[in-house]
């Protein structure tokens, strides 16, 4: 099992430009979380989806907009993006049991917005 | 207002014990969960209090009392790929995890 994979790794943008960052999980997951982390900070919720079909908003939503495709996959889209949105971007998935807390983190995709 | 406090950084050297600390206010609670990072990686999950009491697992525990609003994880027999940021989380409800800021161990030979 791959686990949570993310493309791409890394990426540089203009201002204005957008993008759509991937997220994909093969544990079969119900829940998949985008985050944002800044340097020496803690993660930041940016959107979440409790099951397929459902997206809500988190802590930071402005400038994000996301697709939950099916159960595997949820993306993350920059319409038009800012150097306030030059951050390391973590997507995550959760099975959803009501004990247990596990979130599994993907590898990171690091956004610099110039 | 939605928080958790946890200490910026501890330094201690190997084979020492570190606690760090967690105090939370937030609007729902279902659990405290305690995250690794390493530089550059991604975060990975330690351990997970959803009752009062200390949950061991190896080298590492961790411990809740929730009429206190308070958590922490002790780190025994320190090691220096402990060197790392640990950050504690409470779940809200829906899976959803509020982080703290991270607390930065250092361990020194």
């Amino acid at each position: 099992n791959a686990g949570v994979t993310q493309t791409p790794k890394f990426q540089v943008l203009k201002t204005g430009q957008s993008m759509t960052l991937q997220c994909a999980q093969d544990m079969n997951h119900n829940s998949m979380y985008w985050y944002r982390q800044d340097p020496g900070m803690g993660l930041r919720l940016i959107y979440y989806s409790a099951s397929e079909g459902t997206t809500d908003k988190g802590e930071v939503p402005n400038g994000y907009n996301v697709s939950r495709l099916n159960k595997r996959e949820f993306s993350l889209r920059l319409e038009s993006a800012a150097p306030s949105q030059t951050s390391v971007y973590f997507c995550a998935s959760l099975w959803g049991r009501e004990v247990g807390n596990e979130q599994f983190f993907g590898p990171g995709t690091r956004l610099t917005v110039l | 207002g939605q928080s958790l406090e946890q200490p910026s950084e501890v330094t201690a050297v190997e084979g020492a014990i570190v606690q760090i600390n967690c105090t939370y206010q937030t609007s729902g609670f279902y659990g405290l969960s305690w995250y690794q990072q390493h530089d550059g990686g991604a975060p990975t999950f330690l351990s997970y209090n959803g009752l009062d009491g200390l949950e061991e697992t190896g080298r590492f525990s961790s411990f809740l009392s929730r009429s206190d609003s308070y958590g922490y994880l002790l780190l025994q027999e320190l090691q220096m790929k402990d060197s790392a940021s640990y950050f504690c989380a409470v779940r809200e409800g829906r899976g959803k995890l509020q982080f703290g800021a991270g607390t930065q161990v250092v361990v020194t030979p």
